[in-house]
């Protein structure tokens, strides 16, 4: 089954950090694009960064650069979020996407959510 | 950063009804143009690409128009499982979105 599954979300404090993990299968993980794309409750969608397939190219929202870094393991099927200095503005649920070329992000996981909170 | 100006921001139509949605980006994009949607609890789903192409799947009453800077995205007969948010996004440059438009069921 084609899916991407994130994982390691969680209660963190502000200051602290996080790592995120996506596991995709069902298809050829290396032969794409990533990205986090994160949505605060009851807010839009917010676009976080993105890596390409070989790690050539990352790009980061001002909102998070410099404190996220994103990175994959073709060889484990993974995509990765390290997440420091997180504040509480973070909080969201954070969903990793496929983005298919000239088609946008036609897969999503289901989201792990981020709570930053004293 | 090309910002992205969605519209309205909610709106409650009838069953049946033509529901018409606009985007408009702060500069020229030409077509690369997406529309998601996303439904309460769920991840978002790809609609539509390229601002005019039906994703695999989609049912026919979604579509969406323009170029440029001014896009329309339209369900042409309203029916109860369209419940959801709807959100543009551009990927001339960084992949944002716009704000999303909730829609309601009248």
């Amino acid at each position: 089954e084609v899916q991407l599954v994130e994982s390691g979300g969680g209660l963190v404090k502000p200051g602290g950090s996080l790592r995120l993990s996506c596991a995709a299968s069902g298809f050829t993980f290396s032969s794409y694009s990533m990205n986090w794309v994160r949505q605060a409750p009851g807010k839009g969608l917010e676009w976080v960064s993105s890596i390409s397939s070989s790690s050539s190219y990352i790009y980061y929202a001002d909102s998070v650069k410099g404190r996220f870094t994103i990175s994959r393991d073709n060889a484990k099927n993974s995509l990765y979020l390290q997440m420091n200095s997180l504040r509480a503005e973070d909080t969201a649920v954070y969903y990793c996407a496929r983005d298919m070329p000239l088609r946008g992000f036609d897969l999503w996981g289901r989201g792990t959510l981020v709570t930053v909170s004293s | 950063d090309i910002q992205m100006t969605q519209s309205p921001s909610s709106l409650s139509a009838s069953v049946g009804d033509r529901v018409t949605i606009t985007c408009q980006a702060s500069q020229d994009i030409s077509n690369y143009l997406n529309w998601y949607q996303q439904k309460p609890g769920k991840a978002p789903k790809l609609l539509i690409y390229d601002a005019s192409n039906l994703e695999t799947g989609v049912p026919s009453r979604f579509s969406g128009s323009g170029s440029g800077t001014d896009f329309t995205f339209t369900i042409s007969s309203l029916q109860p499982e369209d419940i959801a948010t709807y959100y543009c996004q551009q990927y001339d440059n960084l992949p944002f979105f716009g704000g999303g438009t909730k829609v309601e069921i009248k």
